[in-house]
């Protein structure tokens, strides 16, 4: 396994257009996260998978973002109606139980609006 | 509101020298968690620390988690350049999903 693969690894939009980001899991492990990260600060967490069931949304998470596990295994997060605030580092990371166990994090996205 | 508070936020010193980072918090950690993170890339597990007055060693770096279970501490000895990176810390609580990620600790080891 080559561990959590995140695509793009960079992104350039305008203001107004949507985007969407795809994080490819370890495949052993059912649960995934996803993290916003902006310069100077730690990851923020935005939404937690267990299999296929999205169990856990931050307040961060505004009605523009919707994110989806389908069958468990890949995951999306799209964004609707960029906005600058919205330009970060987008991160996934999966495990295979709690916290506990570690998490395995990818690359991350970059994401420029301009 | 940040669950988790490190310091210090930026730190430089010399090749050889060693040093401590912290990270407190008011709330109890079921589990603790220090990762390091170079730039443009994901953050790395370093260790878990679970245990009330658990110490942990790495090689050269040493965690210790509060016997409290709300603060750890992370020390380098004779620190390296390769040692360069962001120093995070992440709690889990017994009320929540995720992990809660401090600032970080920002480390520059220079030759």
């Amino acid at each position: 396994d080559t561990g959590v693969s995140q695509n793009p690894r960079h992104k350039i939009t305008k203001r107004g257009q949507n985007v969407t980001f795809r994080c490819d899991p370890i495949s052993e492990h059912n649960r995934l996260y996803w993290y916003r990260q902006t310069l100077g600060q730690g990851p923020e967490f935005l939404t937690y998978f267990q299999n296929e069931a999205q169990l856990e949304k931050s307040r961060l998470l505004s009605d523009r973002f919707s994110a989806e596990r389908p069958k468990g295994s890949f995951s999306t997060l799209e964004i609707q109606r960029t906005e600058q605030g919205d330009s970060a580092m987008y991160l996934c990371a999966s495990s295979p139980g709690t916290a506990y166990y570690g998490y395995t994090f990818g690359s991350g996205t970059r994401l420029t609006v301009v | 509101t940040q669950l988790l508070e490190q310091s210090p936020q930026f730190l430089s010193i010399q090749e050889g020298e060693n040093l401590t980072v912290y990270c407190n918090s008011s709330s109890v950690f079921s589990s603790l968690q220090w990762y390091r993170q170079e730039p443009g890339e994901g953050p790395v597990l370093l260790v878990t620390v679970v245990t009330g007055g658990e110490v942990k060693k790495l090689k050269r770096l040493t965690f210790q988690f509060g016997d409290a279970r709300k603060d750890s501490s992370l020390h380098i000895t004779a620190a390296q350049t390769g040692d360069t990176g962001l120093y995070l810390c992440a709690g889990e609580t017994d009320s929540g999903y995720a992990l809660n990620f401090g600032k970080g600790t920002s480390l520059l080891v220079t030759p």
